[in-house]
């Protein structure tokens, strides 16, 4: 119940291509789901939030859509560029400071 | 600031012996968490602390792995004896406290190889 659970473990994307990454979960006690993207060498850093109340957020480029009904969310990225490639890991926070992370997904977007 | 700061980042050691890796949180920041990335599992939480008291271990593999915080700007994670099977990338985060202070802070990690 406390797993994350994301797909696909890794995706090719051409350059200005939509790049999706899903992720879903059982714990309905899950408040808050942040994804965070890791280059290498480098610790993830946040990238975009999303609280369960809300069923989409947009930054930038960057879409988070959760639909709580079915226990999933997901990030998509428009118009990919080379520079977004990089490992993206989904989370969500069980209790006020236990995050749970997904496997994680490598990203590479082909210039 | 600097961040969080881990050290070292890279440990080569041998099977048996006792490996040290070493974190220093963002001031202010009340608390920490070890985390352990491996490309199978991804992340997975090992410890976290609040104000230098461990809330929840519950991720520890086993009894070889312990964790200490002494004092608010410092954590160590030891491995005695460490095995192969514990190769892996070993993050340090820490975070405030507070809702709007949701964001994890990780450090550059280290990159450790049991031989």
């Amino acid at each position: 119940q406390q797993q994350v659970k994301q797909s696909p473990q890794s995706l090719i994307v051409q350059k200005g291509g939509i790049s999706i990454i899903n992720c879903a979960y059982e714990n309905t006690a899950f408040d808050y789901f942040p994804w965070y993207q890791q280059f290498p060498g480098k610790g993830p850093a946040l990238l975009i939030a999303i609280r369960p109340d809300v069923s989409e957020k947009k930054e930038g480029r960057f879409t988070i859509s959760f639909n709580k009904s079915a226990k999933q969310f997901s990030l998509h990225i428009m118009d990919s560029q080379p520079g977004d490639s990089a490992t993206y890991f989904c989370a969500a926070r069980s209790g006020t400071y236990k995050y749970i992370f997904g496997t994680g997904t490598r990203l590479k977007v082909l210039a | 600031d600097a961040g969080v700061i881990q050290s070292p980042r890279h440990e080569v050691t041998e099977m048996g012996q006792e490996v040290t890796l070493r974190c220093k949180p963002i001031s202010g920041h009340d608390y920490l968490f070890w985390y352990r990335q491996t490309m199978m599992r991804g992340l997975e939480l090992l410890i976290y602390f609040n104000n230098n008291v461990p809330i929840d271990d519950s991720g520890m593999p086993e009894d070889r792995f312990s964790a200490k915080m002494p004092n608010a700007s410092f954590s160590t994670l030891k491995i005695q004896p460490s095995e192969p099977r514990d190769s892996a990338v070993y993050f340090c985060a820490s975070r405030a406290t507070g809702q709007g202070n949701e964001k994890l802070f990780f450090g550059s990690g280290t990159q450790l190889s049991v031989l």
